[in-house]
Formats: C-alpha cells, sequence, structure tokens
C-alpha cells in the first residue's frame, strides 16, 4: 500500500483478555517502530525492528507485551492479560534505515480500550 | 539522547507567520533535527529536518543558528488548517527509534 496500515483502527477489550495489534509497513522500510500515545500525551517508544530482529525492546512496559515481525515486513503486537493502564493510542511507523534519514512514516493508530 | 524544550501551546491567527522555536542543548554532533505535525486522532506526520543553516519546504522552514542548540520551525500564512501539535526532535538514523517525544507545541489558528 501507499502508507502504513493498522487494523483494527479500534478495539475495545475486557481487562484480562489478549489483544493483538497489526501493522504493515510501507514496502521496503526496512526500520519498523511500535510507539504508544495516551491522551494529551507525547510519544512512548515500545520497540524498534530492524528487518525481523527487535535490537531494541527496552520500551516494552512489561512481560505482557511483546512483538513480532516477519518476512521483513507485518509485524504484530500481542498484549496479554490487558489492565486498564494499557488503554492508549499504539502507533506503528517505518522509516528506510539511511544514515541522513531520520523520517518517519506513521499509521493512524490503533485506539485501545481495556474495560 | 538530546532532550527537547519547546513552548506548551501557541496561538495565531489565519494569514500570520508562526514561528515555534525548541531548544536541545544537549544536541549531539551527528544529530539531525526533525519537526513533525500531529492532527488529532492521526499518526504523526514529517515535516522537515535540517542539521544547520537553513531548509525551506513547501511547507516550511527551519532555521538552525551555529551552536545548534535551538532551532526555529516557520509555518508562513497559516491556515485554520494548520492547527495541530508539532514536535520537534533530535537524533540521529541510528537513534531515532528512541526519540524523546515531548509534550510538543499545540498550535491553535483562529480565523
Amino acid at each position: 500500500g501507499a502508507g502504513v496500515s493498522q487494523s483494527p483502527s479500534n478495539k475495545v477489550t475486557e481487562k484480562g483478555k489478549d489483544v493483538e495489534l497489526r501493522c504493515d509497513p510501507i514496502s521496503g522500510h526496512t526500520a519498523l517502530y511500535w510507539y504508544r500515545q495516551s491522551l494529551g500525551q507525547g510519544l512512548e517508544f515500545l520497540i524498534y525492528f530492524q528487518g525481523n530482529s527487535a535490537p531494541d525492546k527496552s520500551g516494552l512496559p512489561s512481560d505482557r507485551f511483546s512483538a513480532e515481525r516477519t518476512g521483513g515486513s507485518v509485524s504484530t503486537l500481542t498484549i496479554q492479560r490487558t489492565q486498564q493502564e494499557d488503554s492508549a493510542v499504539y502507533l506503528c511507523a517505518s522509516s528506510l534505515l539511511t544514515p541522513m534519514n531520520t523520517e518517519a512514516f506513521f499509521g493512524q493508530g490503533t485506539r485501545l480500550t481495556v474495560v | 539522547l538530546a532532550k527537547t524544550t519547546q513552548p506548551i501551546s501557541m496561538d495565531s491567527y489565519e494569514g500570520q507567520e508562526v514561528n515555534i522555536t525548541c531548544s536541545h542543548n544537549n544536541i549531539a554532533t551527528n544529530d539531525y533535527i526533525t519537526w513533525y505535525q500531529q492532527f488529532p486522532s492521526q499518526g504523526p506526520r514529517f515535516i522537515i529536518q535540517g542539521y544547520k543553516t537553513k531548509v525551506t519546504n513547501e511547507v516550511a522552514s527551519l532555521f538552525i543558528p551555529a551552536d545548534r542548540k535551538s532551532s526555529t520551525l516557520s509555518l508562513p500564512r497559516v491556515s485554520l488548517s494548520d492547527t495541530a501539535v508539532y514536535y520537534c526532535l533530535a537524533g540521529n538514523a541510528g537513534n531515532n527509534r528512541k526519540l524523546i517525544w515531548g509534550l510538543g507545541t499545540s498550535l491553535a489558528v483562529n480565523p
């Protein structure tokens, strides 16, 4: 596709359930990022992929959060046993990996509400 | 990683030029300054990137003084559709995954 696509756009889940969020990056973009944004706040880094490997997972809030990327393309972010504090917009971005490039392309996000 | 500081909010009117200044005192030699725009319920959108002096594109200009400890995003003749949050970031392709995103500057353009 022309841009970064995320699904679902909205997700309401019950506390304790698992959720899976999907990101389709721009074709050919080696780098993929997951961020979380709470209402009125800036973006919080979660995890970064270079190809299929995740050299930096330092932003994942707890072991309930995990992510994978396959084929250097689609990525899924999984949150197990969701808690109310997990409610936020989860943003995915992709970019080329060139020395001078800091431009990331963002998807529309998945709004997660844990009730 | 360089932390950036920018005003929380700004107000302007249609047709005016808006300048948003960002300070990044601890910017590293290989860091670039990047600005993003975010509308409600959307992901951030890249506006402009620069290293030093002046960069201009079809949307904005970015002014960076010689010491690079600050930068100014200039939006010429703003319209109502420029109402958004603007984020200033300092980093490079090696660490931009961990760019520190502050609260940004919430710009309100009034008629």
